[in-house]
């Protein structure tokens, strides 16, 4: 069954620096997004990614943010310069169908980040 | 997005069946209803989704209510694979927010062996 990967899983870096995380979607998928969850808490929308551009992005992802499908295949987060407050669990999903709203998202295994 | 109301936590013997209930009394007409879950350590992943008649898939059971205000996940033999978070989450057809879930505390779903 096809899998969303993301790579690292886990990512230590000190604060102030860049972090780029990566995301292999489903191949045959339109729609991306990017959902943190900060350990204990809600799983948090950040971005949504389609025809290469954001669609729509939550207050989290503010100018510190950016995403980017380099290829055909990948599809990254990037935190210019990271802050102890972004430490959290980056979940990646995809999803088929982007004029459907009743279609599924598929989420990745994480990457969990930790800034020091 | 309309709100969900969940069990913060709930039990089940293995074997035995679940019901995991969510009230959404404020669900609009255009409200689709999704049931997420999330095993530990894992990433979301998606159960089933319904509008107004019952679901079935591999996974699960969806019963609605006839007034849309609250619906009941069936988990029909639970295992001890099944202890996951579970989340209710509503998303607007007609919204342009709909293509993102916005997820709620959820249900911890506790399988006793």
């Amino acid at each position: 069954e096809p899998e969303v990967t993301q790579t690292p899983s886990h990512q230590v870096t000190q604060m102030g620096q860049e972090v780029i995380l990566r995301c292999v979607p489903i191949s045959n998928h339109l729609y991306f997004y990017w959902y943190r969850q900060i350990l204990g808490q809600k799983v948090e929308f950040l971005v949504s990614f389609y025809n290469n551009e954001i669609s729509e992005k939550s207050e989290i992802f503010d100018d510190q943010f950016s995403v980017e499908r380099p290829d055909g295949s990948n599809f990254t987060l990037k935190i210019r310069s990271t802050k102890l407050e972004d430490s959290a669990m980056y979940f990646c999903a995809s999803s088929a169908d982007p004029g459907q709203f009743t279609y599924e998202q598929y989420f990745g295994p994480g990457t969990r980040l930790t800034v020091t | 997005d309309a709100k969900t109301t969940q069990p913060n936590s709930m039990e089940s013997n293995e074997e035995e069946p679940v019901h995991l209930p969510c009230n959404h009394s404020t669900i609009s007409g255009t409200d689709y209803i999704h049931w997420y879950r999330q095993l530990p350590s894992q990433g979301p992943e998606y159960v089933i989704h319904g509008l107004t008649s019952n679901v079935n898939n591999r996974m699960a059971s969806l019963a609605i209510a006839e007034d849309r205000k609250s619906s009941t996940l069936i988990l029909h033999r639970a295992t001890l694979r099944d202890a996951a978070v579970y989340y209710c989450i509503l998303r607007d057809s007609f919204s342009g927010s709909a293509r993102q879930l916005t997820f709620g505390s959820g249900t911890q779903l506790t399988v006793l062996p």
